[in-house]
């Protein structure tokens, strides 16, 4: 499996913007980058995915980077509710798909 | 509620004792997914069904774990002859087999071994 490689914590404003880098330069041209959080005593949770262009939803926007070795989940304007640990994991179209964790960025909102 | 179920939520359990988990997906979703998730680390993939079929198991499930998923619904994860360090928060995630598809993860159930 590729590895990613995140900071192990960051620190934000409530109401800033957040972005959370992930780096991923073994990534290979079948592999789908996904952010996954978990909240305090919580399973993960599904934030995002993309292959190749950016993509956006209603919880975040991810970047990806034009040869795709890094990538950034963006949180567009961060609350409280947002403290948690952001995974950001790389699976292959095919198999099982099982999602290998690492330890991920621990994100700290400030009110 | 139609999100991934699991029960108990916690469990106590003395060491060398035998202990079951059941977990429920989401309804429609084919895949089923254990992982186990120790204190300060991320969770670590223990296990994968479609439908019923058992198709992967990490070098991690020794022989004394077993994992089932009889009709292709609930499934359960049996520990045997259970050890202190067996302690961790078990966690069931079932997404669909389509595409690169979101896992969509339960509560958990956190074993604790005495």
């Amino acid at each position: 499996d590729a590895k990613t490689t995140q900071p192990n914590s960051m620190e934000s404003n409530e109401e800033e913007p957040v972005h959370l880098p992930c780096n991923h330069s073994t990534i290979s041209g079948t592999d789908y980058i996904h952010w996954y959080r978990q909240l305090p005593s919580q399973g993960p949770e599904y934030v995002i995915h993309g292959l190749t262009s950016n993509v956006n939803n209603r919880m975040a926007s991810l970047a990806i980077a034009e040869d795709r070795k890094s990538s950034t989940l963006i949180l567009h304007r961060a609350t409280l509710r947002d403290a948690a640990v952001y995974y950001c994991i790389l699976t292959r179209l095919q198999g099982a798909q099982k999602l290998v964790f690492g330890q991920g960025t621990r994100l700290t909102i400030n009110p | 509620d139609t999100g991934v179920s699991q029960d108990p939520r916690h469990k106590i359990t003395k060491r060398g004792q035998n202990v079951t988990f059941r977990c429920d997906p989401i309804s429609e979703h084919n895949r089923l997914y254990w992982y186990r998730q120790t204190l300060g680390q991320g969770p670590e993939f223990l296990t994968y069904f479609q439908n019923e079929a058992q198709l992967e198991k990490s070098r991690l499930l020794s022989d004394r774990f077993s994992a089932e998923r009889p009709k292709g619904s609930f499934s359960t994860l049996e520990i045997q002859r259970t050890e202190q360090g067996d302690s961790a928060m078990y966690l069931c995630a079932s997404s669909l087999t389509l595409g690169p598809s979101e896992q969509y993860f339960g509560p958990g159930t956190r074993l604790t071994v005495t």
